[in-house]
């Protein structure tokens, strides 16, 4: 079956504890990206990848990192995660940006006290 | 500033047509506009995109309009699974690997 696969789907922790977010998708896409989203401001996105070692800033970087080893895998990282960056978050994939549909993964909320 | 524009809710009753209107005035001659749905916080479900013709398939259709300033979604027949947060978005013209998703529209469909 075709899916965006994030994990933990849920997570609680405390301030400037590292994190990393994992997505991973089975379709072979060039192109992911990762998307925050808040009560009343929609989806923003973070970073986007055009394919492996390509990345690039969205809207919202700031506190973020990401990396693209491999063409399935696309973490998103928090080096020193702020109560700020308590959201939900999606990883996203597609075949080529802008032409093709985006697929999303299921969402991990997190929660920074 | 804004890429699209959506009115923030909607009412529609059971089994009519849900006609979800966006104007995206800022697009360019190459960018399609897509349309996405949210159901609760799950992740957003592509609908349907279109660069200039009507385009329609099982889930929906997607009516643009000549000038491409605006488009509009219809959902045929709407049923209550079809409760959900409406996305229209295009590509950002300065960049065409980010996109704006809006605070799109909340459709309540109604018994």
């Amino acid at each position: 079956e075709a899916q965006v696969t994030q994990n933990p789907r849920y997570l609680i922790t405390v301030t400037g504890k590292k994190l990393t977010v994992t997505c991973s998708q089975n379709m072979n896409h060039e192109y992911m990206s990762w998307y925050r989203q808040d009560p009343g401001l929609g989806l923003r996105q973070i970073y986007y990848s055009m394919n492996v070692e390509v990345t690039d800033k969205g809207d919202v970087p700031e506190g973020y990192k990401v990396s693209r080893k491999e063409k399935r895998n696309f973490p998103l990282i928090l080096e020193s995660p702020s109560p700020n960056q308590t959201s939900l978050y999606f990883c996203a994939s597609s075949r080529e940006p802008g032409v093709s549909e985006q697929y999303f993964g299921p969402g991990t909320r997190l929660t920074v006290t | 500033d804004a890429k699209t524009t959506q009115p923030p809710s909607m009412d529609c009753a059971e089994g009519r047509a849900a006609n979800l209107p966006c104007n995206h005035s800022t697009i360019s001659g190459n960018e399609y506009v897509y349309w996405y749905r949210q159901i609760h916080s799950q992740g957003p479900q592509y609908i349907i995109h279109g660069l200039k013709n009507n385009e329609t398939n099982e889930m929906a259709s997607l009516i643009i309009t000549e000038d491409r300033k605006s488009s509009t979604l219809i959902l045929p027949h709407a049923t209550l699974r079809d409760t959900a947060v409406y996305y229209c978005i295009v590509r950002v013209s300065s960049d065409f690997n980010k996109f704006y998703f809006g605070s799109g529209t909340k459709l309540n469909v109604k018994p």
